[in-house]
C-alpha cells in the first residue's frame, strides 16, 4: 500500500537550483528509506541517491556528489531533492521511490516530476 | 560501479509470441536483480524482484531467471497489455544501476 506525491513540473535556467518534493501516504514514512531516480527524455533510469527517513542518513551517487541534497521532514511525510548547478543534461523526469528495503528493488514510485533546464 | 548492458534494445513481437530479455552485469550479481515495465509517460512499475519472484498482481506468463551476471526476464506468451520498454535493475551494490532498457514493439 502506499502512495507518493511529487511536486509538479519546473522550468529553470542553467546554473539554477530545483528542489523536488515527494509526499507519502498510507504507509508509516519512517519505515522505509526514500530513493530518488532520474530518466532523461528518451533514455534509461538513472539512480541519484537514498535517504533514510528513520535517521535522515543519505549515500549519493557519486555523479551527483557536491551537488545533490536530500532531506526529509517527518512532521509533513515528505522528502526532497535539491540539485544546484543545473545544466541541459539534467533535463529530465525525477521519480521518488521506496525500496523494500535499503538498497533493493523499488515497491513503489512517484509519478515522476519534469524538469526542464533550458536558456 | 556494476555496468549492466541489456539487450537487445528493441524487439518486435507478436501477441502469442514468446520473447526473452537479457541483462549482462560486469560483475556478478547473483540473484539480485529485479525487473520493471514501463509504460510511456508512466513511472516504471516492478515485475519481478530477486531474479524470478513474482510481486501480488503480477501475471504468471512473466517469468525470470538469473545466474553470475545475466539475468534474464521471459514473457511466455504476449499479451496486447504487454507492449512497454522493459529495465533491468542490479542491487547487488552501491549504486544501484539499470540497463538501458528493451522496448518491445508490435510486429
Amino acid at each position: 500500500q502506499g502512495q507518493l506525491l511529487q511536486s509538479g513540473g519546473e522550468v529553470k535556467k542553467p546554473g539554477a537550483s530545483v528542489k523536488v518534493s515527494c509526499e507519502a501516504s498510507g504507509y508509516s514514512f519512517s519505515d522505509y528509506g526514500i530513493d530518488w531516480v532520474r530518466q532523461a527524455p528518451g533514455q534509461g533510469l538513472e539512480w541519484m541517491g537514498w535517504i533514510s527517513i528513520y535517521n535522515g542518513n543519505t549515500k549519493y551517487a557519486q555523479k551527483f556528489q557536491g551537488r545533490v541534497t536530500m532531506t526529509a521532514d517527518t512532521s509533513t511525510s515528505t522528502a526532497y531533492m535539491e540539485l544546484t548547478s543545473l545544466t541541459s543534461d539534467d533535463t529530465a523526469v525525477y521519480y521518488c521511490a521506496r525500496a523494500y528495503g535499503s538498497g533493493s528493488y523499488y515497491t513503489l514510485w512517484g509519478p515522476g516530476t519534469l524538469v526542464t533546464v533550458s536558456s | 560501479d556494476i555496468l549492466i548492458t541489456q539487450s537487445p534494445s528493441t524487439l518486435s513481437a507478436s501477441v502469442g509470441d514468446r520473447v526473452n530479455i537479457t541483462c549482462r552485469a560486469s560483475q556478478n550479481i547473483d540473484a539480485w536483480v529485479a525487473w520493471y515495465q514501463q509504460k510511456p509517460g508512466r513511472a516504471p512499475n516492478l515485475l519481478i524482484y530477486q531474479a524470478s519472484n513474482l510481486p501480488d498482481g503480477v501475471p504468471s506468463r512473466f517469468g525470470g531467471s538469473a545466474s553470475g551476471t545475466e539475468a534474464t526476464l521471459t514473457i511466455s506468451s504476449l499479451h496486447p497489455d504487454d507492449f512497454a520498454t522493459y529495465f533491468c535493475q542490479q542491487y547487488n551494490s552501491y549504486p544501484l544501476t539499470f540497463g538501458g532498457g528493451t522496448k518491445v514493439e508490435i510486429k
